[in-house]
């Protein structure tokens, strides 16, 4: 059982690059959302996604987009990469009470 | 979503009860109480959500007086295995599940030999 997929688990970016976090699930769940996790800190939601085709901002929706175009996929994508957007990205997705998470991309901006 | 607070570390010996507590003075009549675990390097995972009174899994109890203005994690007999971040959510559930989570900075549970 694969559950929440990301890829990939780590990435160094240099500033001004673009690029794409995938997350896969594999549990036919509606509804997907990307987090944030800084420093000994919580995480903080980024986009989510009520189904294929239907997004929405989070609490730091800004420097990221997303798109959902099938119900298993939910790419967060980073136009243009900033240092201040160094952290751990969590991807999950739930039906019902229980979210369940991805193992995390830790992403670094030099 | 209504606001919680936790403290911000424990320390347990294994074998030991351990119960954290989370205050959410304004949870709103529709809102739920779950709390997630974190080991360091993962992301979180599910640990147990309750309404009011008390719910019991295989991993821990929760309990919720009456005024559900607070909550108690309830972890028996823990191990090292224990160690990690544990985190109080509130929020309502829908047709989707419990979406918008929002997590605090949690509460550092250390287990010592």
């Amino acid at each position: 059982n694969a559950g929440v997929t990301q890829t990939p688990k780590f990435q160094v970016l240099k500033t001004g690059q673009s690029m794409t976090l995938q997350c896969a699930q594999d549990m036919n769940h509606e509804y997907m959302s990307w987090y944030r996790q800084d420093p000994g800190m919580g995480l903080r939601l980024i986009h989510y996604s009520v189904g294929a085709g239907i997004t929405d901002q989070g609490e730091v929706p800004n420097g990221y987009n997303v798109s959902r175009s099938t119900t298993e996929d939910f790419p967060l994508r980073l136009l243009s990469a900033a240092p201040s957007q160094t952290s751990v990205y969590f991807c999950a997705s739930s039906r019902g009470s229980e979210a369940f998470f991805g193992q995390g991309t830790r992403l670094t901006v030099v | 979503l209504a606001k919680t607070t936790q403290p911000i570390s424990m320390d347990s010996y294994e074998g030991q009860e351990v119960n954290i507590t989370c205050s959410h003075n304004n949870i709103a009549t529709n809102d739920y109480i779950t709390w997630y675990q974190q080991f360091p390097s993962q992301g979180p995972r599910f640990i147990i959500q309750g309404y009011k009174t008390k719910v019991t899994n295989e991993v821990a109890s929760l309990f919720i007086p009456a005024d559900r203005k607070s909550s108690t994690l309830s972890l028996p007999r823990v191990s090292l295995s224990d160690t990690a971040v544990y985190y109080c959510l509130v929020g309502a559930l829908s047709n989707f599940g419990n979406e918008k989570l929002t997590f605090g900075t949690g509460t550092r549970l250390t287990i010592i030999p």
